[in-house]
């Protein structure tokens, strides 16, 4: 049962360097979501897809992009890398808008990224 | 703003029921109150959740105040491996509201 998988699962990059974070899940889900942990914080939603062929800002958006490839994969890119970005990134999925607010979300082990 | 408030941090002895306390008094009448717990910066594992009543299931009980402004997630019986970062979460629809947390130690 693979769920949520993120790859890569640790990057090191230099200031102004573009990287993008893949994520897939094999649930049928129809929302998927990025998240970013800093040190001794909760998450907070970067960006979401409620359903194929839709994305939306979620609460700090600025210096991602997100594609929705497919239903099964979510990616977030960063373009120009800045030390401030330097966090764990997670990615969930949930069965989607259909359930309101009565729909679990299911998250990957996330990606550790450094920028220097 | 923080949806949710909880205590930084608890101890629970082992074998003993763990009882971690929330504050959600902006939540609406539709929001639903999640419980995620997060071990060693791995994934959020969720726990349960509930809308109005009480819930169960294998790993917990979930207790909701009448008039839903708090909340309190009982583990039953605490284990080491229930050491971990216990969030309680207002879910809006489309966007989970994390706040810092419970670290909850269960000593032996």
């Amino acid at each position: 049962n693979a769920g949520v998988t993120q790859t890569p699962k640790f990057q090191v990059l230099k200031t102004g360097q573009s990287m993008t974070l893949q994520c897939a899940q094999d649930m049928n889900h129809n929302s998927m979501y990025w998240y970013r942990q800093d040190p001794g914080m909760g998450l907070r939603l970067i960006y979401y897809s409620a359903s194929e062929g839709t994305t939306d800002k979620g609460e700090v958006p600025n210096g991602y992009n997100v594609s929705r490839l497919n239903k099964r994969e979510f990616s977030l890119r960063l373009e120009s890398a800045a030390p401030s970005q330097t966090s764990v990134y997670f990615c969930a999925s949930s069965e989607g808008p259909s359930q309101g607010g009565n729909q679990p979300q299911h998250f990957g082990d996330g990606t550790r990224l450094s920028i220097l | 703003d923080a949806k949710t408030t909880q205590p930084t941090s608890m101890d629970c002895a082992e074998g003993r029921a763990a009882n971690l306390p929330c504050n959600h008094s902006t939540i609406s009448g539709n929001e639903y109150v999640y419980w995620y717990r997060q071990i060693h910066s791995q994934g959020p594992q969720y726990i349960i959740h509930g809308l109005k009543n009480n819930e169960t299931n294998e790993m917990a009980s979930l207790i909701i105040t009448e008039d839903r402004k708090s909340s309190t997630l009982i583990l039953p019986h605490a284990t080491l491996r229930d050491t971990a970062v216990y969030y309680c979460i207002v879910n809006t629809g489309n966007q989970f509201y994390f706040g810092t947390g419970t670290s909850l130690t269960v000593i032996p």
